[in-house]
């Protein structure tokens, strides 16, 4: 099964831009994943889901300052004109014929 | 509105069953996949494994399979995680979520709930 790999942390200033990587592992770099936002002491929420060639759909209501990307084995969340709010916890997730997997998680701070 | 709202914080000691819902409002709750997500005090997500309403099929992660069981009423647009037995282990917090894909392993999670807590201590 898939294994999802994302740095622990990454920190950007108010106003800013910051890509998150989810790195995928080897013989999965086709995959589709979906990354997810988690505030502090809230609920995950859907931000979009990703596809192997960039493309991306987006949850309802999500902000356009959020936009997908992919590279090889890569998939990134763009976060641009960083807000306050956007300090959170952010995982990517993907599947296969018989599991669902998380990424560790990526904190991220708004300095 | 598309919303899964989740059962209440739950206290319970070793060794107690509990069983916590997740209702779902605004969509067909028997043609979605629904899962369940553990996230333990101060850690990542965890799939445990995932229910469709419509027919009861169920899937488990292997690290929660035999720990836990779930569960959904399809007439009441219910889906539910339950133990027999509780550890000290299993307080987490436990999350249900919607995914739109037509199998088990075909798609994302795109609707959580607000999240159960569950404590077990004696």
């Amino acid at each position: 099964q898939p294994v999802l790999t994302q740095s622990s942390s990454a920190s950007a200033s108010l106003g800013s831009s910051v890509k998150v990587t989810c790195t995928l592992s080897s013989g999965h770099s086709g995959y589709i994943i979906a990354w997810h936002q988690q505030q502090p002491r809230k609920a995950p929420r859907f931000l979009l889901k990703l596809t192997s060639a960039g493309s991306y759909n987006k949850g309802s209501g999500v902000p356009d300052r959020f936009s997908g990307s992919s590279s090889g084995a890569d998939r990134y969340l763009t976060i641009s004109n960083l807000q306050s709010e956007d300090e959170a916890d952010y995982y990517c997730e993907t599947w296969d014929s018989n599991a669902r997997v998380f990424g560790g998680g990526t904190k991220l701070t708004v300095v | 509105e598309v919303q899964l709202v989740q059962s209440g914080a739950e206290v319970k000691k070793p060794g107690e069953s509990l069983k916590i819902s997740c209702k779902a409002y605004g969509y067909i709750f028997s043609s979605y996949w629904i899962g369940w997500v553990r996230q333990m005090p101060g850690k990542g997500l965890e799939w445990m494994g995932i229910i469709y309403p419509g027919d009861s099929d169920t899937r488990y992660n292997p690290s929660f399979q035999g720990q836990v069981t779930i569960s959904a009423d399809k007439s009441i647009s219910t889906a539910y995680l339950q133990w027999s037995s509780l550890k000290a282990s299993d307080t987490a917090m436990y999350y249900c979520a919607k995914t739109n894909g037509y199998t088990a392993y075909d798609d994302g999670f795109d609707i959580w709930g607000q999240g159960t807590v569950v404590t077990v201590s004696s």
